[in-house]
């Protein structure tokens, strides 16, 4: 059982916007600013999309965006793309200075 | 920019120790207040963090897996490296190596699968 919530799965058709939450406690999301969010395509490595809640690595396209509320951090894509189905991790930092990642959610663009 | 290289078996008989090396290339073990962190991944499931190494070599690991993981860092060849006890079938896993800060990182290329068999 992972640490952090997510949904097993969420859709959405091309050029409309999805959410995907993460939810954990007042022990890791709630307390930090420190959640990141990962894209894995099938049979490649995680890629970090979004960082400290809300920031983006270079070269990261600006329609991933990320913000938190209370115990639950958000990933939103929109002017959904082919190219943006995959899984996606949320993670954070916690209180035992450990890592916790969620479950995963699985984008499918219709 | 920091690239990573995997060494390391990908069969590992169980009740042995799994030993992984990440080479460190574009960049040094050293750099300040880089974490060196180590990921995994059972087929078909999510990721798991393992722990980390911070640059000065003190070290965090997964309580699920403190027990038999050691994380080590040799700057001599510029590589950090990944020890794990007591193999079972549950150990395995796609292995993935990182860098960057304890919680945002970038994992080095397509990792290295172990695959845990007698």
């Amino acid at each position: 059982q992972s640490a952090l919530t997510q949904p097993a799965s969420v859709s959405g058709s091309p050029g409309q916007s999805i959410t995907i939450s993460c939810t954990g406690t007042t022990s890791d999301v709630g307390r930090y600013k420190y959640v990141s969010w990962y894209q894995q395509h099938p049979g490649k490595a995680p890629k970090l999309l979004i960082y400290e809640v809300s920031n983006r690595p270079s070269g990261v396209s600006n329609r991933f965006s990320g913000s938190k509320s209370g115990n639950t951090a958000s990933l939103t894509i929109s002017g959904l793309q082919a190219e943006d189905e995959a899984d996606y991790y949320c993670s954070s930092y916690t209180t035992t200075s450990t890592l916790a990642f969620g479950g995963g959610t699985k984008l499918t663009v219709l | 920019q920091v690239q990573l290289q995997y060494s390391g078996p990908g069969l590992v008989k169980p009740s042995e120790t799994l030993s992984l090396t990440c080479t460190i290339s574009g960049g040094s073990v050293n750099f300040n207040n880089y974490y060196w962190t180590w990921i995994r991944q059972p087929p078909g499931k999510g990721l798991e963090w393992i722990g980390y190494i911070y640059y000065s070599g003190s070290t965090t690991y997964s309580p699920s897996l403190k027990s038999r993981v050691t994380i080590s860092i040799d700057t001599s060849k510029n590589q950090f490296s990944l020890r794990l006890s007591s193999v079972t079938a549950a150990d395995t896993a796609v292995y993935y190596c990182a860098s960057g800060s304890v919680d945002a990182f970038d994992i080095g290329g397509p990792g290295t699968m172990v695959i845990v068999s007698s």
